[in-house]
């Protein structure tokens, strides 16, 4: 089954350190995108790709990282830099038209 | 900058009535719009878009498109206890792919 995956489910950050967050899709789409989810504030755009090898900065980029080595994968990387990590991290693709997007399941960063 | 627009919640429906969820936005060059569901703690995912002005019905579900007023709405009749999520309203502009999405608005229906 296609599908877009998101893993882990769930994970614990320290302070000062980078965490990695996987994103992969067997969708054959060409765009990927990561946004982060805070209680009562919508989904808020942190980094998109539409091809592979280029990738723009959305609205909330600073202190994430990404790269899009591969069609099917768009990893995103939390650095120390991002001073408050913790929220729910979802990454979503799309073919390059107006279909609209399909989710992962899901990353919940927390802080300790 | 682009915005979506929906009215604030949270909306409250007794069950089997309709649940009415509104958003505007503000691209004139907006061409397709969607309505995502997402229950707590869960990604969303998608219900209904429309890219044409009128109406659009997919079971108890009825999307409908105003692109003279800037305006979607997504009709949810008979409401049951399942319903009850965060409604997500998103657009689609010309230049490309990427959604804009509106902050949601939370529907609770009432056994």
């Amino acid at each position: 089954d296609g599908g877009i995956t998101q893993s882990p489910k769930y994970l614990f950050r320290k302070e000062g350190q980078n965490v990695t967050l996987s994103c992969e899709q067997n969708l054959n789409h060409d765009a990927m995108y990561w946004y982060r989810q805070d209680p009562g504030q919508g989904l808020r755009l942190i980094y998109y790709s539409q091809i592979v090898n280029d990738f723009q900065k959305g609205d909330i980029a600073e202190g994430y990282s990404v790269s899009r080595e591969k069609k099917e994968s768009f990893p995103l990387t939390v650095t120390s830099a991002q001073k408050n990590p913790t929220a729910f991290y979802l990454c979503a693709s799309s073919f390059r038209d107006r279909r609209g997007y399909t989710f992962g399941s899901g990353t919940r960063l927390t802080v300790v | 900058q682009k915005e979506v627009e929906q009215n604030s919640g949270p909306l409250s429906v007794p069950e089997g009535a309709i649940a009415s969820l509104n958003c505007t936005y503000s691209d004139r060059g907006s061409q397709s719009f969607f309505w995502y569901r997402q229950y707590s703690g869960k990604s969303p995912e998608l219900i209904m878009f429309i890219y044409s002005n009128g109406d659009k019905e997919d079971g108890r579900f009825t999307a409908q498109l105003n692109k003279a007023s800037q305006y979607v709405s997504l009709l949810i009749r008979d409401s049951q206890p399942s319903d009850s999520a965060t409604y997500l309203c998103a657009v689609i502009d010309g230049a490309n792919s990427k959604l804009t999405f509106g902050k949601g608005i939370t529907l609770s229906v009432r056994p």
